[in-house]
């Protein structure tokens, strides 16, 4: 059964530093997410994307954080510089359509920010 | 935007016996209330959907009940078994966002 998968599994970063959290979508989805979920705290919607450009996004989605489809496989996650506050687990999905369709959850990448 | 709460935050249940997981939601032009089964170490997991125009779904052990009016619904499983053992959360969303509840440790106990 075609899966989300995601890597690394475990990211542990300096605070200050980028990173690069990276997907990679069920094949025919054309429909690619990004939540986190701090420790003990709710999965938080990020931002979707669609036709190669955010459709939309959250308030935590601010200007230290970017999304792209560099190769028309992968589906990446930049945060420019962390932040304490940035560690959390974060998911990646993706869905065929859009609204009301099913979304497909990676296993997630826990990042660590110290 | 959507506020969804989910009650209770953990359920044990003797293994045969029945589990409901609640949800409300704040927003009424929310009109697709998944639930997701997350197990240790993995992403979540769609179990069952239902979407605004219905009012009850059923898959086997598993139904989701919908009241629009009141903005909440609920998530029935029948027969628990222990792999029935996991996190299960709540969702609502009437765009491509999902709105997640706090989720539910639900463990079955033998």
């Amino acid at each position: 059964e075609p899966e989300v998968t995601q890597t690394p599994s475990h990211q542990v970063t300096q605070m200050g530093q980028e990173v690069i959290l990276r997907c990679v979508p069920i094949s025919n989805h054309l429909y690619f997410y990004w939540y986190r979920q701090i420790l003990g705290q709710k999965v938080e919607f990020l931002v979707s994307f669609y036709n190669n450009e955010i459709s939309e996004k959250s308030e935590i989605f601010d200007d230290q954080f970017s999304v792209e489809r560099p190769d028309g496989s992968n589906f990446t996650l930049k945060i420019r510089s962390t932040k304490l506050e940035d560690s959390a687990m974060y998911f990646c999905a993706s869905s065929v359509g859009g609204v009301g369709n099913e979304q497909f959850f990676g296993p997630g990448t826990r990042l660590t920010v110290l | 935007g959507e506020n969804v709460e989910q009650h209770p935050s953990t359920l044990s249940v003797q293994e045969g016996d029945s589990a409901v997981i609640k949800c409300t939601y704040s927003d009424s032009a929310s009109n697709y209330f998944p639930w997701y089964k997350q197990e240790l170490g993995k992403g979540p997991q769609l179990i069952i959907d239902i979407r605004s125009n219905v009012g009850e779904k059923k898959d086997q052990r598993i139904a989701v009940t919908l009241n629009k009016t009141a903005k909440h619904f609920s998530l029935h499983i029948t027969e628990t078994q222990p792999e029935d053992s996991a996190v299960y959360f709540c969702a609502a969303s009437r765009g491509n966002q999902f709105y997640f509840g706090t989720g539910t440790s639900l463990t079955v106990i033998p």
